[in-house]
C-alpha cells in the first residue's frame, strides 16, 4: 500500500495564479485532512472531510477550497494565490476522527 | 474547546527515559488523548492513543491521571532517532496541533 501520497512535492506560483493540490489515499479510510505548517510552527488544519462529498472548514479556511469527490482523493485548490500562503502543505486521512496517517508534504512558494 | 499546553523544548541523553507532560484543562468526557511525531521534512506519525490510566505499545507509554486534564507520554531508552518534535492532541471537533515539544537527545 502507498499509503497517503500528495501531487506535486514542490511548486512555485506567481501571486495570483491558481492551483490545485491532490492528495489520494488507498486505505480506504472515510475522514481526510489538509493541513498547513509554517515554519517553526505547528500544523493547522485548513479543510477536512468525513466522507466522500463532504467537506467542513478547519481552523484557517480562508483563501483555500477543497473538494472531495472520490473517497480516495482530497483535493485542495487555491484559487488567487498570496505570498501568505507560502508554506508545507500535509494531507491526512483516517478511519475514524483519530490515528491520523499522513501524506510527505507539498511545499509551496508563492513569489 | 480543549486547549493543550505542553514544554516548548527538551533536551536528554541517549539511553534515559524522557517523559513529556501535556496539560488538557479542559478535555471533554468522549475526548481521547492522541500523541504524534515529527521529524524534519516529514508529515507527523501517530505514536499512540489513550482515553485513561495507562497505554503501551512498542514505541512509548501514555500515562494518564483519573482526572485526565494531563497526560505524560513516556519514552523507554531514548536515542539519537528520536530527537523530533512530539504533538499532543485532545481530539474533540476541533482539531489544534499546537507548536509541539522540540525533543533533542545528545550523544
Amino acid at each position: 500500500n502507498a499509503g497517503v501520497t500528495q501531487t506535486p512535492k514542490f511548486r512555485v506560483l506567481k501571486t495570483g495564479q491558481s492551483m490545485t493540490l491532490l492528495c489520494a489515499q488507498d486505505m480506504n479510510h472515510e475522514y481526510m485532512y489538509w493541513y498547513r505548517q509554517d515554519p517553526g510552527m505547528g500544523l493547522r488544519l485548513i479543510h477536512y472531510s468525513v466522507g466522500e462529498g463532504t467537506t467542513a472548514k478547519g481552523e484557517v479556511p480562508d483563501g483555500y477550497n477543497v473538494s472531495r469527490l472520490k473517497k480516495q482523493n482530497f483535493l485542495l485548490g487555491l484559487e488567487s494565490a498570496a505570498p501568505s500562503q507560502t508554506s508545507v502543505y500535509f494531507c491526512a486521512s483516517s478511519y475514524a476522527p483519530y490515528e491520523q496517517y499522513f501524506g510527505p508534504g507539498t511545499r509551496l512558494t508563492v513569489t | 474547546l480543549a486547549k493543550t499546553t505542553q514544554p516548548i523544548s527538551m533536551d536528554s541523553y541517549e539511553g534515559q527515559e524522557v517523559n513529556i507532560t501535556c496539560s488538557h484543562n479542559n478535555i471533554a468526557t468522549n475526548d481521547y488523548i492522541t500523541w504524534y511525531q515529527q521529524f524534519p521534512s516529514q508529515g507527523p506519525r501517530f505514536i499512540i492513543q489513550g482515553y485513561k490510566t495507562k497505554v503501551t505499545n512498542e514505541v512509548a507509554s501514555l500515562f494518564i491521571p483519573a482526572d485526565r486534564k494531563s497526560s505524560t507520554l513516556s519514552l523507554p531508552r531514548v536515542s539519537l532517532s528520536d530527537t523530533a518534535v512530539y504533538y499532543c492532541l485532545v481530539e474533540d471537533d476541533k482539531i489544534i496541533f499546537g507548536k509541539g515539544t522540540r525533543l533533542h537527545i545528545l550523544p
